[in-house]
């Protein structure tokens, strides 16, 4: 089955104690992208990658870190978490950027205290 | 369950009737458009696309309809069953970026 993997699904942790999220996809996709949801602003793009070693920052990359060693994983790494960075996260992969469909992962509900 | 827009405009329809959702995208040059539909507590599902050489898609119970002029796009959803109760929102792209742009979405509540 073609599908996102996002790990974990929830957490809760506290500020300063470096965490990461991990992402996986199953369909070869070249494109792949982490994006942060909150209340009344909707998906927001923290960084991209659009293939091996090439990544680059989104709209709202402060904060956060990528590495993109392997097609399929594309981990998203807090290295200091603050409070503003509690939102539900989500990956997502794409063949390439408007070649189809976006897929998406499940999300992942980060809480910072 | 997630509140994934708390401020979302919302659409409420009765069930079996049709439903229209609409969505202003920012750039004409935006060449390919998504409809996605969102659960609580679920990650965005597709539910249709279309290019921007196309003015009309159609999939099962749902119509996609493209208006370059006005850079307006809307989603159609026939005879709207319960389970049609989400949040639904728009995605663009452009030649030559590497982002989808996405709408901040509209709420559908399906009334029995």
């Amino acid at each position: 089955e073609a599908q996102v993997t996002q790990n974990p699904r929830y957490l809760i942790t506290v500020t300063g104690k470096k965490l990461t999220v991990t992402c996986s996809q199953n369909m070869n996709h070249e494109y792949m992208s982490w994006y942060r949801q909150d209340p009344g602003l909707g998906l927001r793009q923290i960084y991209y990658s659009m293939n091996v070693e090439v990544t680059d920052k989104g709209d709202v990359p402060e904060g956060y870190k990528v590495s993109r060693k392997e097609k399929r994983n594309f981990p998203l790494i807090l290295e200091s978490p603050s409070p503003n960075q509690t939102s539900l996260y989500f990956c997502a992969s794409s063949l390439m950027v408007g070649s189809g469909e976006l897929f998406f992962g499940e999300g992942s509900r980060l809480t910072v205290l | 369950g997630e509140s994934v827009g708390l401020h979302l405009p919302t659409l409420s329809v009765q069930e079996g009737d049709n439903s229209i959702i609409n969505c202003a995208y920012s750039n004409s040059a935006s060449d390919y458009f998504i409809w996605y539909k969102q659960e609580s507590g679920k990650g965005p599902q597709f539910i249709i696309d279309i290019r921007s050489n196309m003015d009309k898609r159609q999939g099962q119970r749902v119509t996609v309809l493209l208006n370059k002029t006005v850079k307006h796009l809307s989603l159609q959803i026939a005879a709207t069953q319960p389970g049609d109760s989400a949040v639904y929102f728009c995605a663009e792209t452009r030649p030559g970026t590497y982002k989808y742009i996405f709408g901040t979405g509209t709420r559908l509540k399906v009334l029995a």
